[in-house]
């Protein structure tokens, strides 16, 4: 596998389900990015980890909850979703958080019912 | 927040035509950058601009960083239908706000055979 993977890729979940995406990184990058995309939006920045420290969180509400276990894994946490967040949910990673060419992952499509 | 002026947001073309889109924004960026989306995938990177007045080409695509450096514009000569997606720029600013890379709005190319 090369440079970002996303899994699933199309989840659907009731408002009171819990599930998790997963992102992988095979670049040996040392920040990596959680962005939620929605029609018509431009693409919202939700998480930053730099080391496996999270650097910012822009405002998303608790029911996002992220993890970074080490350098090439991120996690999002779902719990207790509205059909408003039902969204385009990509990852990125980049060499560090100054230099910030990120590389995107493919996305998970996520609808709440 | 901070914003690109992206434009134009659409564009209809006949295959074979030249393509021209571009960014505005109202701060000084460091770091231009410009991707493509496809349908349901992540965006990837094209052209990566770092320097004012920078013209970098990559195949078709010609991208260059505005010698203001509060603007990019990206040309692509010659279209194909694969040359359908959406297409975003990307500005970052090192100096202010963390280095976050800030996103235009998408330019969305359509391509008729």
């Amino acid at each position: 596998e090369t440079g970002v993977t996303q899994t699933p890729r199309h989840l659907v979940m009731g408002m009171t389900n819990k599930k998790s995406l997963k992102c992988e990184q095979h670049l040996g990058h040392n920040a990596m990015y959680w962005y939620k995309q929605s029609a018509k939006k431009p693409l919202e920045l939700m998480f930053v980890y730099s080391l496996e420290e999270r650097v910012e969180n822009n405002s998303v509400p608790s029911r996002f909850s992220p993890e970074c276990p080490n350098s090439s894994h991120l996690f999002l946490h779902l719990h207790t979703l509205q059909p408003e967040d039902s969204a385009l949910y990509l990852c990125a990673s980049s060499p560090d958080r100054v230099q910030e060419t990120q590389y995107f992952g493919p996305g998970t499509r996520l609808l709440v019912l | 927040g901070q914003q690109l002026n992206q434009s134009p947001q659409s564009m209809f073309i006949q295959e074979g035509e030249d393509v021209s889109m571009n960014c505005t924004s109202s701060s000084i960026f460091n770091t231009w950058l410009w991707y493509k989306q496809d349908p349901g995938e992540g965006p990837v990177l094209l052209i990566a601009l770092y320097k004012a007045g920078e013209l970098t080409s990559n195949g078709r695509l010609t991208a260059q960083f505005g010698i203001t450096r509060k603007d990019s514009f990206l040309n692509i000569s010659a279209s194909i239908p694969s040359d359908v997606g959406i297409y975003f720029c990307a500005g970052q600013e090192i100096y202010n706000q963390g280095g976050k890379l800030i996103f235009g709005q998408g330019t969305e190319l359509s391509v008729k055979p």
